[in-house]
């Protein structure tokens, strides 16, 4: 299997429920991303790792937990959502370095969340 | 102000022609450009980048940045009905490497 690939593709859960996005890359990149797209908004950064370290978490919600135990894993746990958290998460992967300037994204196809 | 700016569209233009794709940005120290593609219900894929002053072609695409205006715009020439798509322009901050989208502009190429 090759690129950034994410499960499950589609998710629906209730305000209580716990569940984890899955995000996998398989092109050898060390930075990876979560980007949360709302429809007729913009693609929000969610958070950035960078050679497993965190370098980026744009002031998201609790409720949003993610998890990069390696440079080709990245996870987003959610816990008690609420309806407007319903959208697109995007995974994202680049090479990485000490600087993400330049850095080329390729994207997974999403997981489309709907909270009820 | 929105740091990416474009213009939603729906932008129309008849297969053959030239798409003319724009974006604006408020952080006048962003170093890097790039152009994505989204078809409907697909994730975005690059399709240029640009880091200099100029322009920038790659087959039937033409990236022009002017930094000193603040703007980055992408030339589709001989449109084709496939490059129906949203293209979503992306801006690297100088000041935190941080990669911010604009809304994206949604190109309809007319048979």
């Amino acid at each position: 299997e090759t690129g950034v690939t994410q499960t499950p593709r589609h998710l629906v859960m209730g305000m209580t429920n716990k569940k984890s996005l899955k995000c996998e890359q398989h092109l050898g990149h060390n930075a990876m991303y979560w980007y949360k797209q709302s429809a007729k908004k913009p693609l929000e950064l969610m958070f950035v790792y960078n050679f497993k370290e965190q370098t980026e978490n744009n002031s998201v919600p609790s409720r949003f937990s993610p998890e990069c135990p390696n440079s080709s894993h990245l996870f987003l746990h959610l816990h008690t959502l609420q309806p407007e958290d319903s959208a697109l998460y995007l995974c994202a992967s680049s090479k990485g370095r000490d600087s993400l300037t330049n850095e080329k994204l390729f994207f997974g196809s999403g997981t489309q969340l709907s909270v009820l | 102000q929105k740091e990416v700016e474009q213009n939603s569209g729906p932008l129309s233009v008849p297969e053959g022609a030239i798409a003319s794709l724009n974006c604006t940005y408020s952080d006048r120290g962003s170093q890097s450009f790039f152009w994505y593609r989204q078809y409907s219900g697909k994730s975005p894929e690059l399709i240029m980048f640009i880091y200099s002053n100029g322009d920038k072609e790659d087959g039937r695409f033409t990236a022009q940045l002017n930094k000193a205006s603040q703007y980055v715009s992408l030339l589709i020439r001989d449109s084709q009905p496939s490059d129906s798509a949203t293209y979503l322009c992306a801006v690297i901050r100088g000041s935190a490497s941080k990669i911010i989208f604009g809304s994206g502009t949604r190109l309809s190429i007319r048979p």
